[in-house]
């Protein structure tokens, strides 16, 4: 069975920067799209970007200035970093694997537990 | 960006209903439009794939429908352990969106 489960800093200040880990349990770690995804309440759901196994990555344009997601394969584990963060990144921050094995269809088929974060000075 | 707009935000309704939300995107998806259930304070969990397909497990009362850009999530009989947040979702282009979620609640 396919666990995520993540973990990282969950209070901030303004201008510091979020860093979140998610460790991938059971499966395989290739042919998938590790992928991070935060939910607010103003905002909703927001699909923050993913990187497969090779390293390749994919960004919000929305936050591609501030997001770095980088990937260890040995571990199977995928890291988030969010740059110069402000009260309007506070969230909570999921991780979770992008699939294929839908056919063309991209779905999110296992999900982390979710981090909340909090920036606040 | 796909917009993706869901509707109603919210609606009540009793065990036993016939329950539609839908989905309407900004611009068309193909079938590239997913389901997803959550609870209070759990993530979301993936229930329906490609418009109309159900994840494995997914009860059948579940069902999905539509094409380009308006698509719908039915729940018949509605079960009290269906009492959540639906939100649809695109894969068709990045960034992925979702929508803004449908909150079903008991009458």
């Amino acid at each position: 069975q396919v666990q995520l489960q993540q973990w990282g800093a969950g209070l901030l200040k303004p201008s510091e920067t979020l860093s979140l880990t998610c460790a991938v349990y059971g499966g395989s770690f290739s042919r998938y799209f590790w992928t991070w995804i935060r939910q607010t309440p103003g905002k909703g759901l927001e699909w923050i970007g993913d990187i497969n196994d090779a390293g390749s990555t994919n960004y919000n344009p929305s936050l591609k200035s501030r997001v770095s997601i980088s990937v260890d394969t040995a571990k199977n584990q995928f890291s988030l970093k969010l740059t110069s963060v402000s009260a309007a990144d506070t969230a909570v921050f999921y991780c979770a694997r992008g699939s294929y094995d839908y056919g063309d269809y991209e779905t999110f088929d296992y999900w982390g537990q979710g981090t909340p974060v909090t920036v606040s000075s | 960006d796909i917009q993706m707009t869901q509707s109603p935000s919210s609606l009540s309704a009793s065990v036993g209903d016939r329950v539609t939300i839908t989905c309407r995107a900004s611009q068309s998806t193909g079938r590239y439009l997913n389901w997803y259930q959550q609870k209070p304070g759990t993530a979301p969990k993936f229930l329906i794939y490609a418009v109309s397909n159900l994840q494995s497990g997914v009860p059948s009362r579940f069902s999905g429908s539509g094409s380009g850009t308006v698509f719908t999530l039915t729940i018949t009989s509605l079960q009290p352990e269906d009492f959540a947040t639906y939100y649809c979702q695109q894969s068709h282009s990045t960034p992925r969106t979702f929508g803004q979620g449908t909150k079903v609640e008991i009458k």
